[in-house]
């Protein structure tokens, strides 16, 4: 099983600021690395899959990099409505297990 | 529009059964494996289940395995989660969610359906 280990478990910023969420695995899950955004009573939102893609309709200040056991999710510039909590997942192995998550908060 | 709209949740008391249901709309729904995730109160996303577009491969998370059975009606583009042997932790918001990629790539989510397992 593919343990991941998200960090830092919460990040106080203000909207404008840089975010930088990190996620690292405990062995090598290639680029099948996903990032979700979930905020309080609504639907987990896909924000990168693939390590570094984004998907349908994400707005270009969210991006992904890093591949193997490494990876990042760069908020270039923190707007109201990305206060939220963010979560990576692994599709390499079964089970498709999800990072622990961390807290974006102002 | 794609949608997933869960529906069946409520309470149970340990030791129950229930069933949970996801139905969707605007896309083509036999051409994606669908998943189950769920959300216990205060704590993060924990994948459930899996079952691939024609239901030729299922499989489990350890935590439900021999509990849960995760189906599907091609037909009336619906996927299902029998669960039985409730237990007080699996009381979780469950969430139903499109695969594009085997295992992965959940898009979109549906709003959730509320199990709660209490006596």
């Amino acid at each position: 099983e593919i343990v991941l280990t998200q960090s830092p478990a919460t990040l106080s910023l203000s909207p404008g600021e840089r975010a930088t969420l990190s996620c690292r695995a405990s062995q090598s899950v290639s680029n099948s690395l996903a990032w979700y955004q979930h905020k309080p009573g609504q639907a987990p939102r896909l924000l990168i899959h693939d390590a570094t893609n984004r998907a349908t309709g994400i707005p270009a200040r969210f991006s992904g990099s890093g591949s193997g056991t490494d990876f990042t999710l760069t908020i270039s510039s923190l707007e109201p409505e990305d206060f939220a909590v963010y979560y990576c997942q692994q599709r390499s192995n079964w089970p498709p297990d999800f990072g622990g998550g961390t807290k974006v908060e102002i | 529009e794609v949608q997933l709209v869960e529906s069946g949740g409520g309470l149970v008391k340990p030791g129950g059964s229930l069933r949970i249901s996801c139905v969707a709309s605007g896309f083509t729904f036999n051409n994606f494996n669908m998943n189950w995730v769920r959300q216990a109160p205060g704590k993060g996303l924990e994948w459930v289940a899996s079952i691939s577009s024609s239901g030729s491969w299922i499989f489990y998370a350890d935590s439900v395995k021999g509990r849960f059975t995760i189906s599907r009606d091609n037909g009336k583009n619906s996927v299902f989660l029998q669960m039985d042997s409730l237990r007080v932790e699996d009381s979780a918001v469950y969430y139903c969610a499109r695969g594009l990629v085997v295992a992965g790539n959940f898009d979109p989510w549906g709003q959730g359906t509320v199990v709660t397992v209490s006596s």
